[in-house]
């Protein structure tokens, strides 16, 4: 079973700031790292998979980095709003399969208008 | 990307009952998954429900106790039998596409009482 680390566990910030999430994974038998979005009562949003290290992905004013080698990623925000709260999950797919997600905890973000 | 319905959406089912939750897919997909998130957890990867085969259990979870059926490429049910407080959770199922992304239902929201 994968041990992944997600922090902090919850983080409050105000509107119009910058913020960034930290998801930890073991870097032996890597195969790639999922980001979701998940708001109350809705479906998991799918962000990003990222599969090579030194990956950098964009989408608005989210990214992601990945490091395989040291098993980390961090997720960027830039700008928070208020739609931008959620709790925000990293799973890297477990033991060299390429479908079996284990997930962290997650990361719950609250904006502040 | 495939859009998943669930139902219920949420209950409250007395213990001792069973709970059948439905998952429907708009498109045909090999791999089903059905995925757990009790309170204060992370979401865990119940089984994989593949068409036309007996579904793969996770560590931890038996057939008995969440008996999962497959009868075509759109559908999949998930059973939370004989329900005890210690199962209330969100159930969620997912499928996968070809990039490796996973695809999340709403979820069903389930409270044992």
């Amino acid at each position: 079973i994968l041990n992944v680390e997600q922090s902090p566990q919850s983080l409050h910030v105000q509107e119009g700031d910058s913020t960034n999430f930290t998801c930890s994974f073991p870097s032996s038998n890597f195969y790639a790292l999922h980001w979701y979005r998940w708001e109350t009562a809705k479906s998991p949003e799918a962000l990003f998979v990222m599969t090579l290290n030194g990956d950098e992905k964009k989408k608005g004013r989210i990214s992601a980095t990945l490091n395989t080698k040291e098993g980390y990623s961090y997720l960027y925000i830039k700008g928070s709003q208020p739609e931008d709260s959620a709790t925000y999950l990293c799973a890297p797919n477990s033991g060299g399969s390429n479908y079996k997600l284990t997930f962290g905890k997650g990361t719950l973000l609250t904006v502040n208008p | 990307s495939a859009v998943i319905s669930q139902k219920p959406s949420r209950d409250i089912c007395q213990r001792g009952t069973s709970l059948t939750i439905q998952c429907q897919v708009d498109s045909q997909v090999t791999m089903m998954f059905w995925y757990r998130q009790q309170p204060g957890q992370s979401l865990t990867l119940i089984a994989t429900a593949n068409q036309g085969s007996e579904a793969t259990y996770e560590s931890g979870f038996v057939i008995d106790k969440f008996p999962i059926s497959r009868p075509n490429l759109t559908f999949s049910t998930l059973t939370v039998s004989n329900m005890s407080p210690e199962d209330s959770s969100i159930y969620l199922c997912s499928v996968e596409d070809p990039g490796y992304e996973q695809y999340f239902g709403p979820g069903t929201r389930l409270t044992v009482t």
